[in-house]
């Protein structure tokens, strides 16, 4: 597609189950994000991707949190347990190798741990 | 460690007047981007404008440039003509340019509300 795709768009769960979260890339970005934006807050990193390694994982909140990517391409966010501090928008962007690096996100994926 | 600092919560302005955002920023290194993201209320953060740290001249994109003050290290976002549309939240993020760094630091936003 022409952006960065997020899915599911919403997820509640309850709490203690796991989730994961999809994220697929602009077409041709080697470096993939992701964020997570508490609410009325700003963005707090979570990991970066360059191809299928993970260069920057220093952003994940807990061991409970884990990411993978595959074929330098779709990334799935893992959370196991989920507390309900986990509830949040998570964003994905993606972005080119170059002198500015400017990451496009997607329309994120908000979710509710019951 | 880098910090944004973006100091107006909320801001208004009337239709078809500018409006200047305030970013200032901390950091260390010496090659870093400057961005600035409108969040609508939708969710999704939308690129602006990007400023690189050796760039001679203020960036331009459409009705947004930014007013870029290294030495004081700010970087200030006008908005000219404002529309109905600009209604939104702004934040300002920077990124380190230096070694393999390459996530974005972002402010805590200002909430822009544009009136007629």
């Amino acid at each position: 597609g022409a952006g960065v795709s997020q899915s599911p768009s919403n997820k509640v769960t309850e709490k203690g189950k796991d989730v994961e979260l999809r994220c697929d890339p602009i077409s041709g970005h080697t470096a993939l994000y992701w964020y997570r934006q508490s609410l009325g807050q700003g963005l707090e990193f979570l990991i970066y991707f360059q191809g299928n390694s993970a260069p920057d994982k220093s952003g994940l909140p807990s061991d409970r949190f884990s990411a993978e990517r595959t074929g330098g391409s779709v990334s799935t966010l893992t959370i196991q347990r989920t507390q309900q501090e986990d509830s949040a928008v998570y964003l994905c962007a993606s972005s080119l190798r170059d002198t500015k690096n400017i990451q496009y996100f997607g329309a994120g994926t908000r979710l509710s741990v019951l | 460690a880098q910090k944004i600092t973006q100091t107006q919560p909320g801001m208004f302005v009337q239709e078809k007047e500018a409006v200047t955002l305030d970013c200032t920023y901390d950091t260390s290194d010496p090659s870093y981007g400057l961005f600035w993201y409108k969040q609508p209320s939708s969710g999704e953060m939308i690129f602006l404008i990007y400023q690189g740290s050796y760039d001679q001249q203020n960036a331009t994109e459409g009705r947004y440039s930014l007013n870029f003050q290294k030495a004081r290290k700010s970087a200030n976002l006008v908005i000219s003509a404002s529309q109905l549309g600009d209604s939104a939240m702004y934040f300002c993020a920077m990124r380190s340019r230096t070694g393999t760094a390459s996530k974005l630091t972002f402010g805590t936003g200002t909430r822009l509300q544009v009136t007629l």
